[in-house]
């Protein structure tokens, strides 16, 4: 079964507005990260965040965890139809493994 | 470009036939992973090699078997193909596990018919 869970499934926005798309995951962690995969293409990798942080900022992306609630957000803000994309989150537990949440397809209209 | 190579980028296969997928990496990185990604269902883990000489069991590894070759190589080989095996595979490569540092292949697309 797959660590982690995200939510939305699908998202729509708007360019220029602000997108949010949360994770769940459900064992203890070492970090956590986020990927962006465009259509037919491989992963990306966004932004880690560790299990002794609440929040990271990386350009337009602000991530945050919460380990009581076992859950991560990711925020794009100011979305651009380049984001168009799907996103996952990755959880990497205390041996070599990162396991995948099933991912939340973003699209941006223009 | 440094980073994971892999090879092929497209094939397809008749059921019972059998391939290797090759993977290769220029980052001097210790371990390397293979995931399958199905439509919906993310990225699974098949098998994977934290360093030289190991491999060791994912979530899905029933259908597969690993060589890693050397530091750079880490190949996935299907000994008689089944549709159910038809999928995306990606070949990845980290430095080490609390580093978070991993780097993905573009993917091979496999079909079985």
């Amino acid at each position: 079964s797959q660590q982690g869970e995200e939510d939305p499934q699908a998202l729509s926005i708007q360019e220029g507005e602000n997108a949010t798309m949360n994770c769940s995951y459900k064992t203890s962690i070492n970090n956590l990260q986020w990927y962006r995969q465009n259509s037919g293409r491989g992963l990306v990798h966004l932004i880690l965040i560790r299990s002794n942080e609440r929040e990271k900022h990386s350009g337009r992306l602000r991530v945050t965890l919460d380990t009581s609630k076992k859950s991560s957000s990711l925020l794009i803000t100011a979305s651009r139809a380049a984001d168009t994309a799907s996103y996952f989150c990755a959880t990497a537990s205390n041996d070599y493994k990162l396991s995948f949440g099933a991912g939340t397809t973003v699209t941006v209209r223009a | 470009n440094a980073g994971v190579t892999q090879t092929p980028k497209f094939q397809v296969l008749k059921t019972g036939q059998s391939m290797t997928l090759q993977c290769a990496q220029d980052m001097n990185h210790n371990s390397m992973y293979w995931y399958r990604q199905d439509p919906g269902m993310g990225l699974r883990l098949i098998y994977y090699s934290a360093s030289e000489g190991t491999t060791d069991k994912g979530e899905v590894p029933n259908g597969y078997n690993v060589s890693r070759l050397n530091k750079r190589e880490f190949s996935l080989r299907l000994e008689s193909a089944a549709p159910s095996q038809t999928s995306v595979y990606f070949c990845a490569s980290s430095e080490a596990r609390d580093r978070g540092l991993w780097t993905f292949g573009s993917g091979t697309r496999l079909t079985v018919v």
